[in-house]
């Protein structure tokens, strides 16, 4: 079993839907959790970062994160078509490297 | 500035070639790392610089020799590469490596391939 799991996709939603995206962890030490986004063939832009249960909101974007039950969610509200990308959840605890979940590919389509 | 500048963007080599990547950051970052990544698959960490010295190297083979000349530079230098090495590879740095919650801020990326 991986430390973290995350759905492939590919995800596809028309243009102004909510996105929902969500990884699970099996790892109780992991402490902050990231949300990654990545166009194909650029580098990871990092979107979301949280170290708390509870929502963050930045923008059109709200990150949720239930350590009760080893759970994350990214939502992305009014979805563009400049939103398809591959968004990378990523996990860590202080003093350790990242664990990245491996990936979901979203298509928003016009 | 959040920016991590990697050169060369696309890089193609033989594999009797020796070549060099290059990041770059100005954000006062005491911890820089390479990352490969294949299609459609996540990034594999492969080493960590923390404050110019070698922290980690995550067994990766001795044809991939890294170099941190300063706090702002990491260097990849690539020797007898293999075709199955064709990946993207991703610079980032850090805050600080080992303390807690870091944000890694990713470069673009260089994309390698070995003929």
């Amino acid at each position: 079993q991986k430390e973290v799991e995350q759905d492939p996709g590919p995800l596809s939603v028309p243009e102004g839907a909510i996105v929902s995206l969500n990884c699970t962890y099996s790892n109780s030490a992991f402490q902050y959790f990231m949300w990654y986004r990545q166009y194909s063939r650029k580098g990871p832009e990092l979107l979301m970062y949280t170290y708390s249960s509870g929502n963050k909101e930045d923008g059109r974007f709200t990150a949720q994160v239930d350590k009760s039950s080893k759970y994350i969610s990214l939502f992305i509200r009014d979805s563009q078509p400049s939103d398809s990308a591959t968004y990378l959840c990523a996990m860590g605890a202080a003093g350790n490297k990242l664990t990245f979940g491996g990936g979901t590919r979203v298509l928003v389509k016009p | 500035d959040t920016e991590v500048t990697q050169t060369p963007k696309h890089l193609v080599m033989g594999m009797t070639n020796k070549k060099s990547l290059k990041c770059e950051q100005h954000m006062g970052h005491r911890a820089m790392y390479w990352y490969k990544q294949k299609a459609k698959k996540p990034p594999e960490l492969m080493f960590v610089y923390s404050y110019e010295k070698l922290s980690i190297n995550e067994s990766v083979p001795s044809r991939f020799s890294p170099e941190c000349p300063n706090s702002s530079l990491l260097n990849l230098h690539l020797h007898a590469l293999q075709p199955e090495d064709s990946a993207l590879y991703l610079c980032a740095s850090s805050q600080d490596y080992g303390g807690d919650l870091p944000k890694l801020f990713f470069g673009s990326g260089t994309q390698l391939s070995v003929l």
